[in-house]
């Protein structure tokens, strides 16, 4: 069975901390990789796709590490707004169905 | 910006009932799925669509969930006979071709068997 693996939080930080997510996916074969947002109740809404090479956009930073594969996800300078549950995903080899992991919840205080 | 749309937003019915969920992906789009979360829990893979057939399914998607895209703009989950542990939050997916297949999604319809 092909899983996706998050530690579920809360992470609990105050506005303006650096906080960082990680994952572990099973499947050998997945080629793409993402962090989706949701917020209670809602869809998942893409954050950001994850690239080899590691990328950035604004205060968020992804990292892939194929070998072990492991995938975080770094937020600078947090914002109230960031509140969230993260996503971690995985597709698989033939990149028609996508993985997700359970989630880490981001609580940002004032 | 172009979105998925699902409705109805909410549906209530009854064990046994047949409900279909409806969904009109991104207009140029060519690759379709569906989603499902049961409340507190990972977001699931039911069914992927492309070229007007199945392309890969999960154990989930049994004989009793169906899909079809009828027209040119909607696509459709069927259930046929509801059960309890139907209930649940369906969220519709697509995606066009190339690239990274980042798949974008409806607001879901929040399904609940009585």
């Amino acid at each position: 069975r092909k899983e996706v693996e998050q530690d579920p939080g809360p992470f609990n930080v105050p506005e303006g901390a650096t906080v960082a997510f990680n994952c572990t996916y099973s499947n050998s074969a997945s080629q793409s990789f993402f962090w989706y947002r949701q917020d209670c109740r809602k869809e998942p809404k893409l954050l950001m796709s994850v690239y080899s090479s590691g990328n950035e956009d604004g205060r968020f930073t992804a990292q892939l590490n194929r070998a072990s594969q492991y995938i975080s996800l770094l937020i600078r300078d947090s914002k109230l707004s960031d509140s969230a549950t993260y996503l971690c995903v995985a597709d698989n080899n033939a990149g028609n169905m996508l993985t997700f992991g359970g989630g880490t919840r981001l609580m940002v205080k004032p | 910006e172009p979105e998925v749309t699902q409705t109805p937003s909410h549906q209530v019915t009854q064990m046994g009932q047949e409900v279909i969920l409806r969904c009109v992906p991104i207009s140029n789009h060519l690759y379709f799925y569906w989603y499902r979360q049961i409340l507190g829990q990972k977001v699931e893979f039911l069914v992927s669509f492309y070229n007007n057939e199945i392309s890969e399914k999960s154990e989930i998607f049994d004989d009793q969930f169906s899909v079809e895209r009828p027209d040119g703009s909607n696509f459709t989950l069927k259930i046929r006979s509801t059960k309890l542990e139907d209930s649940a939050m369906y969220f519709c997916a697509s995606n066009g071709a190339g690239g990274m297949k980042t798949q974008y999604f409806g607001p879901g319809t929040r399904l609940l068997v009585l």
